[in-house]
């Protein structure tokens, strides 16, 4: 069964990184992009960003400066960091496979991570 | 705010049409970006219901369709039920902003 698998901390404090994994199974979707998107509560998506399978990534612009996207094809994983989160941080945030002319059409199970002092 | 301009809410009666624009701009919808749709259920993730602003994925029911015009883009659900209670969002490119860029959001609520 084709599906993305992800983890991570759930409760951060502010200036802490956030650290999310995302790995993928039944399938390799090295055509694709392997992307974040987040969700505050209540709120719509936003894009973070996203990489390929040969490493190249994607940021959105004002995000770009506090987050890393990485790849390791040999696990078929990709993974997310921002650094020095803030409260506005706080979101459920979702892995996912596609592209901006195909849709994103496999998702992650979603983390929620909540950024509090 | 949203680069894609979507209604906060629709409703409808059972078995009634309802459809959701999607306004965006020259700088994504209007410049020729494909837009597509995802449906929310509570408490899950996004699923897509609409690629490449006509084309629904295997398992979709052919109740939902989208189309796209100018700097607009439309996706209408025909018959609408009970399950079809969610939350429903529209994505594109933008240029300008080098961004994949999502609508707000509309709820479409069945009556």
């Amino acid at each position: 069964q084709v599906r993305l698998q992800q983890w991570g901390a759930g409760l951060l404090k502010p200036s802490e990184t956030l650290s999310l994994t995302c790995s993928i199974y039944g399938g390799s979707f090295s055509g694709y992009y392997w992307t974040w998107i987040r969700q505050p509560p209540g709120k719509g998506l936003e894009w973070i960003g996203e990489i390929t399978h040969s490493g190249s990534t994607n940021y959105k612009p004002s995000l770009r400066s506090r987050i890393i996207i990485s790849v390791d094809t040999s696990k078929k994983q990709f993974a997310l960091k921002v650094n020095s989160v803030r409260a506005a941080d706080t979101a459920v945030y979702y892995c996912a496979i596609g592209g901006r002319s195909s849709g994103y059409f496999l998702w992650g199970q979603g983390t929620l991570v909540t950024v509090s002092s | 705010q949203s680069v894609l301009t979507q209604p906060p809410s629709v409703s409808g009666a059972p078995g009634q049409r309802v459809t959701i624009s999607c306004t965006g701009s020259s700088s994504n919808i209007g410049a020729g970006y494909d837009v597509h749709w995802y449906q929310q259920l509570p408490r899950a993730a996004p699923k897509l219901l609409i690629y490449d602003n006509t084309n629904r994925p295997s398992g979709v029911p052919d109740r939902f369709s989208g189309s796209k015009s100018g700097t607009s883009a439309f996706l209408a659900i025909t018959g609408l039920q009970a399950e079809d209670e969610a939350d429903y969002f529209c994505q594109s490119y933008d240029s300008s902003l080098s961004s994949v860029v999502f609508g707000g959001g509309t709820k479409v609520t069945v009556l």
